[in-house]
Parts: C-alpha cells; sequence; structure tokens
C-alpha cells in the first residue's frame, strides 16, 4: 500500500503568518492516465473533513486564494499564506492513485 | 443537493458485526462511487474502503477480510458490514462523495 508521509505533526503559527505543509509518498502519485490523484482535506474541530485541494493544485469551490498546492511525483505541499482563525484544524492529503486509497497521518495547525 | 447520512448502532459487542448504512440523496450511485472514512478518537483519517459507480468494490488491505460494502441503488443506500469487530474498531464512521461528506456515526466496541 502506498504511505503518505506527512510533516510536520503539527505548526504553530501567528495570525497572519504563512504554513507549509509536506506529504511525501512511497511511490509516485502519477496514475496510468497522466493525472495525479493527490487531494488536500481540512478537518476542522468537530466537523467531518472538507475538501481544500484537488489533483495536486486545483483549489475547490470557495476555497480561497490563499491555499496553494504544488509537487509532483512523490514530493507534495500544501501552502497557507495570511492565516486566519478559521484555516485551524487538522490537514490531511489523500492519494487517490492507488488502490487502496490512503491518507497522511494529519497535520495540526494551531494557533502562536 | 448532494447529501449523506450515515446511521447505524452506536455500540458493539467485541466479536460481533457491524452494519452501517449511508443515506444518499442529489445524485445517483450507479453514476458516482461512494467511500467509507473512519476515524478512531482523538486519531487521524482512515480510507476503509468503496463501492464504485458500477457495483464493484475496493477495500483498505488490513480490513479486507473482516469487510463488505454493498449498495441497495432503489433506496439510494450504501451498507457497511464489517465482522469480527475489536475495540481497535471504535470510530468515527464517515460515507463520503467527494467533496461531500455525512456527518458520521460514532461507534463504540465495548462489552
Amino acid at each position: 500500500d502506498v504511505v503518505l508521509t506527512q510533516t510536520p505533526v503539527s505548526l504553530l503559527i501567528s495570525l497572519g503568518g504563512q504554513a507549509s505543509i509536506s506529504c511525501r509518498s512511497s511511490q509516485s502519485l502519477v496514475h496510468s492516465n497522466g493525472n495525479t490523484y493527490l487531494h488536500w482535506y481540512l478537518q476542522k474541530p468537530g466537523q467531518s473533513p472538507q475538501l481544500l485541494i484537488y489533483q495536486v493544485s486545483n483549489r475547490f469551490s470557495g476555497i480561497p486564494d490563499r491555499f496553494s498546492g504544488s509537487g509532483s511525483g512523490t514530493d507534495f505541499t500544501l501552502k497557507i499564506s495570511r492565516v486566519e482563525p478559521e484555516d485551524l484544524g487538522v490537514y490531511y492529503c489523500l492519494q487517490r492513485t492507488h488502490n487502496p486509497y490512503t491518507f497522511g497521518a494529519g497535520t495540526k495547525l494551531e494557533l502562536k | 443537493q448532494v447529501q449523506l447520512k450515515e446511521s447505524g448502532p452506536g455500540l458493539v459487542q467485541p466479536s460481533q458485526t457491524l452494519s452501517l448504512t449511508c443515506t444518499v440523496s442529489g445524485f445517483s450511485l450507479t453514476s458516482n462511487s461512494v467511500h467509507w472514512v473512519r476515524q478512531p478518537p482523538g486519531k487521524g483519517l482512515e480510507w476503509v474502503g468503496a463501492i464504485w459507480s458500477g457495483g464493484s468494490t475496493d477495500y483498505n488491505s488490513a480490513l479486507k477480510s473482516r469487510l463488505s460494502i454493498s449498495r441497495d441503488t432503489s433506496k439510494s443506500q450504501v451498507f457497511l458490514k464489517m465482522n469480527s469487530l475489536q475495540t481497535e474498531d471504535t470510530a468515527i464512521y464517515f460515507c463520503t462523495l467527494d467533496p461531500y461528506w455525512g456527518q458520521g456515526v460514532m461507534v463504540t466496541v465495548s462489552s
């Protein structure tokens, strides 16, 4: 199974600051069709996860441009600029290239 | 408007079978896949399995020997059955059709 290694485990960021989360895969996430199915989710306390970024770098509808995704192959990054209080929670990467699908262990974003 | 709602028993005894239902609206099961994801208390998300639009299934490698996902398209329902439950199966179980998620149902495995 594909293992996704997320770092760091937790982030302490000041309001207005920038956060960067890494997601590294144990194998390439490029699908045979050429697409890369690496997605990012945010789970706020007490809520279901919400989709932020799909296929590496595409922001889902309504997601502010403060969120950006990048990467290729096995290395991916989620950047959050100008952090706001509503951004707090746990961020997960998910790969949907290889069955079975797998999540990263999560990165908790907290305010400094 | 797409909606998913999980239902099932809150408490299951060890070694028993868990049966959960995901009732969906606003989309067709024959055109979309539905996934199950679980989250033990205070821990991360774990992909459990999926039923695809054509009715085939895929499962988490660690769970596949105990797991079955099926559906009733006429009732817009997806079912999860997991046998031989252990305390480690205690979790919130979500059903999801990206980007839509149900609210989740808490399942506690305890005698």
